[in-house]
């Protein structure tokens, strides 16, 4: 069972290129997020999709823009990296709406020069 | 806001010890409260998940509490083993501010065999 897979698993950029972060899930969860890890700071919710063809914006959403064709995927693009975008992103999804608990993939380390 | 902090930062102890890990949140009207357990260079792992209505829960050598009037919750690990060193995260849910996941940045748990 492979739950939430997220490719690439490490990725250096620079600065003004674009690029996409890839997330599926297997477990035909409706609900995905993508949340950015910052040394000394917590997970912070990035973009959300409820659903196919639904996304809304999380608490970090500047630089980034998602969508969501299919119930399995939900990649993240960075449209022109830019150094404050280096981070660890996590992809996760849940049968339904928050609170109900999430499952996580392994991340992507991005790093922007 | 919900603001969510995780102290210690990080903590070193010898095998068996039995040890607390500490979270607390600034706005008590959570929905839940989640712990999770993260293994460098993976995802994070779903410990243990407390409803706002209960006091505690338990799983094996871990038990986790929870004070909503006091902003607080504990991770009680028991009879601490090698296997046991990751970092531990804290996520509480609430709908007063945003309806997400707010996550603490996480104590580093050492066990020193």
């Amino acid at each position: 069972n492979a739950g939430v897979t997220q490719t690439p698993k490490f990725q250096v950029l620079k600065t003004g290129q674009s690029m996409t972060l890839q997330c599926a899930q297997d477990m035909n969860h409706e609900y995905m997020s993508w949340y950015r890890q910052d040394p000394g700071m917590g997970l912070r919710l990035i973009h959300y999709s409820v659903g196919a063809g639904i996304t809304d914006q999380g608490e970090v959403p500047n630089g980034y823009n998602v969508s969501r064709s299919t119930t399995e995927d939900f990649p993240l693009r960075l449209l022109s990296a830019a150094p404050s975008q280096t981070s660890v992103y996590f992809c996760a999804s849940s049968p339904g709406r928050p609170p109900q608990p999430q499952h996580f993939g392994d991340g992507t380390r991005l790093s922007i020069l | 806001k919900q603001e969510v902090t995780q102290i210690p930062a990080a903590l070193s102890v010898p095998e068996g010890e039995n040890l607390v890990l500490n979270c607390s949140f600034t706005d008590s009207a959570i929905y839940n409260l989640q712990w999770f357990r993260q293994d460098p260079g993976k995802g994070l792992t779903s410990l243990l998940l407390i409803q706002s209505s209960q006091r505690e829960q338990t799983s094996g050598r871990l038990n986790a509490s929870l004070d909503k009037s006091s902003g607080r919750s504990t991770l009680y690990i028991a009879a601490s083993q090698p296997g046991d060193s990751a970092t531990y995260l804290c996520a509480v849910y609430t709908e007063n501010t945003g309806n997400q996941f707010y996550f603490g940045t996480g104590t580093s748990l050492t066990v020193i065999p």
